[in-house]
């Protein structure tokens, strides 16, 4: 059974940067998509970006120029840095495996979330 | 970046009840929407994805439809553990973005 886990500061003042892992267990990271959404406290859910295990990354354009993703075969992990935050960061942020079929698109496994509090 | 406009936006239903949950992207995205249900405290779940094709494992009472702009997803007969928010997710075009949500909500 595949499961994936969030892990992380909950707390990050603002200017600095936000940095997340998910350690994926069950199944190696290789072959796969991998992405991050994040969810504002009451709010809707906002796509953050994914990358293919082989490098290939695609971003929120809004959040492009703060956002890095990367992966760790070895720790069979990838992560998120988000610089410079602002409260406007805040958010219950998850990771999940996306699926590719057929020009269609899915994340078809979620961690379970942690929140990231921004605040001095 | 498209907009995703679902509605109702809270729904009040019974145990039973046949449930209906609309999705409207400003643009058409063909068949490029899929269907996620989040319960209270958790994470979201996969139900549909390429608009009308059920994720595996999940339950015969869940149905998509739709293509182009306009989407629905359709529970038969509504069960305790359906109590939750529901969210379209459009992969067409990025950025991908999500409906605002519809909560369905005990009457």
């Amino acid at each position: 059974q595949v499961q994936l886990q969030e892990s992380g500061p909950g707390l990050v003042k603002p200017s600095e940067t936000l940095s997340l892992t998910c350690s994926v267990s069950g199944d190696s990271i290789s072959g796969y998509y991998w992405g991050w959404i994040r969810q504002p406290p009451g709010r809707s859910l906002e796509w953050v970006g994914y990358m293919f295990y082989i490098g290939r990354t695609s971003y929120h354009p809004s959040l492009e120029s703060r956002v890095t993703m990367s992966l760790d075969t070895s720790k069979n992990q990838f992560s998120l840095r988000l610089s410079s935050v602002t409260a406007a960061d805040t958010a219950v942020y998850y990771c999940a495996r996306l699926r590719p079929h057929w020009g269609y698109w899915y994340f078809d496994l979620w961690g379970r979330g942690t929140l990231v509090s921004v605040s001095s | 970046a498209i907009q995703m406009t679902q509605s109702p936006s809270f729904l009040s239903a019974s145990v039973g009840d046949r449930v209906t949950i609309n999705c409207r992207a400003s643009e058409g995205i063909r068949s490029n929407l899929g269907w996620y249900r989040q319960k209270p405290g958790k994470a979201p779940e996969l139900l549909i994805y390429a608009a009308s094709t059920l994720h595996s494992g999940v339950p015969s009472r869940f149905s998509g439809s739709g293509s182009g702009a306009d989407f629905t997803l359709t529970i038969s007969s509504l069960q305790p553990e359906d109590f939750a928010t529901y969210y379209c997710l459009q992969d067409y075009d990025y950025p991908w973005t999500f409906g605002q949500g519809t909560k369905v909500e005990v009457k």
